[in-house]
């Protein structure tokens, strides 16, 4: 069975770094073709796609934030890190990360429950 | 920066079919894949690579493309069909950049 869980500070001041964990089970960035994206959802609004680390090691970024995000992947420990830096209230949201590349469904086939994240 | 247009909103009555569009530039070229979410929960996938259902999702769900608008319809429309719909896909741009729509949110009326 396939799991993924988003943790990290559920608050978090202006201009302050947020860092976000995603440990995942049943699935191993080792595989080739295999993903973890990050997505957020800010309050009564739509999805947003931030950032995908591949098996690889490539990572990919939304153009209109990729200045303030990275991320990595620990896969001994099964988990993959995001961070976004010089928060702001509009990064108000729940982040949610993703499993992606499984088979031939290729983008965010489990998603986490997601984790709120407020800016204040 | 990209787009996926999509209509706010609409609604449907149970057992009547709902069509939810998705419009975008680089559509013609690029696979839409649709989500599902409920309030309070995570999506889930409910058609990729346009027309293509993952295990487990009622054949009521299917989609369709042309040109420039890919299109899911759900058939029979269900009661627990009321949630908000979201299209995905890429730009032309040649580097992996993912896009969601504005999503629709169904009503069941």
């Amino acid at each position: 069975q396939v799991t993924l869980s988003e943790s990290g500070p559920a608050l978090v001041k202006s201009t302050q770094t947020l860092t976000l964990t995603c440990t995942f089970s049943g699935f191993s960035l080792n595989t080739v073709g295999m993903s973890v994206a990050w997505i957020r959802q800010p309050p009564g609004k739509a999805l947003e796609w931030l950032a995908l680390i591949d098996w690889d090691d490539e990572k990919f970024y939304s153009a209109s934030l990729k200045t303030r995000l990275s991320v990595s992947k620990d896969t001994s420990r099964n988990q993959v890190v995001l961070i976004m830096t010089n928060m702001e209230p509009v990064d108000t949201a729940t982040y949610f990360c993703a499993r992606a590349g499984a088979g031939a469904i290729e983008t965010m086939d489990v998603w986490g429950q997601g984790t709120t994240v407020i800016v204040s | 920066s990209y787009e996926l247009a999509q209509p706010p909103s609409m609604s449907t009555a149970p057992g009547q079919t709902a069509r939810i569009t998705c419009s975008g530039d680089a559509l013609p070229r690029q696979y839409v894949y649709w989500f599902q979410q409920k309030p309070g929960q995570a999506p889930v996938l409910v058609i990729y690579k346009d027309t293509e259902r993952p295990p487990g999702i009622p054949a009521r769900f299917s989609g369709s493309t042309s040109g420039a608008t890919v299109t899911l319809t759900i058939s029979d429309v269900q009661a627990e069909d009321e949630a908000d719909y979201y299209c995905q896909s890429s730009d032309n741009s040649g580097v992996l950049n993912w896009v969601f729509g504005g999503g629709t949110k169904l009503t069941v009326l």
